[in-house]
């Protein structure tokens, strides 16, 4: 069965430094997202993305986070300067098309801690 | 903005029936899903409701009325295997917007012996 695949699975990153959080997403599938889970909490929705540009994002997502679909394969999150409260999993998701009872399929997660 | 309701934890025994609720407040109401969620991995797609009803799939089915608010996750015969995390998730807007999930905090389920 097709995977999402995140990359890497567990990343420690010193406060104020710049991360870079990979994703391939299912290849036919056309819609891709990023969430997140900080450790207790629920899911939270990030960005959404499709035909190479945001769709919507959520307050989360200020100026310290961007994402990029640098070819036809992968899918990256960026936050430039982290911060302690950045610590959590981070989920890329993709959809083959928006609507419908397709699921959303999530990669494995990375999770990020911040020291 | 949504609003999504579902109880913190649960415990039943194994071979026994479980339902999960699940009751939310939101606009543009455009699909109800859940997923299951082990401890420290990817929520995995269990089921989708968008029209009134009931969804079977196996051990699993899950109600939607959407007059209501409400959802149910319905778990057959559990299994050990079972013990998780279940998160109801809405999402909303127009259909082929590719449009985000907000999901609940989840419900621990926890099954015994």
């Amino acid at each position: 069965e097709p995977e999402v695949t995140q990359t890497p699975s567990h990343q420690v990153t010193q406060m104020g430094q710049e991360v870079i959080l990979r994703c391939v997403p299912i290849s036919n599938h056309l819609y891709f997202y990023w969430y997140r889970q900080i450790l207790g909490q629920k899911v939270e929705f990030l960005v959404s993305f499709y035909n190479n540009e945001i769709s919507e994002k959520s307050e989360i997502f200020d100026d310290q986070f961007s994402v990029e679909r640098p070819d036809g394969s992968n899918f990256t999150l960026k936050i430039r300067s982290t911060k302690l409260e950045d610590s959590a999993m981070y989920f890329c998701a993709s959809m083959v098309t928006g609507g419908g009872n397709y699921g959303y399929t999530f990669g494995s997660g990375t999770r990020l801690t911040v020291v | 903005g949504q609003n999504i309701d579902q109880p913190t934890e649960m415990t039943a025994t194994e071979g026994a029936i479980v339902q999960i609720n699940c009751t939310y407040q939101t606009s543009g109401f455009n699909g109800l899903f859940w997923y299951q969620q082990h401890a420290g991995e990817a929520p995995t797609f269990l089921s989708y409701n968008v029209l009134d009803g009931l969804e079977e799939k196996g051990r699993f089915s899950s109600f939607l009325s959407r007059s209501k608010g409400y959802s149910y996750l319905l778990l057959k015969e559990l299994q050990m295997k079972d013990s998780a995390s279940y998160l109801c998730a809405v999402r909303e807007g127009l259909t082929g917007g590719g449009n985000k999930l907000t999901f609940g905090t989840g419900t621990q389920l926890k099954v015994e012996l």
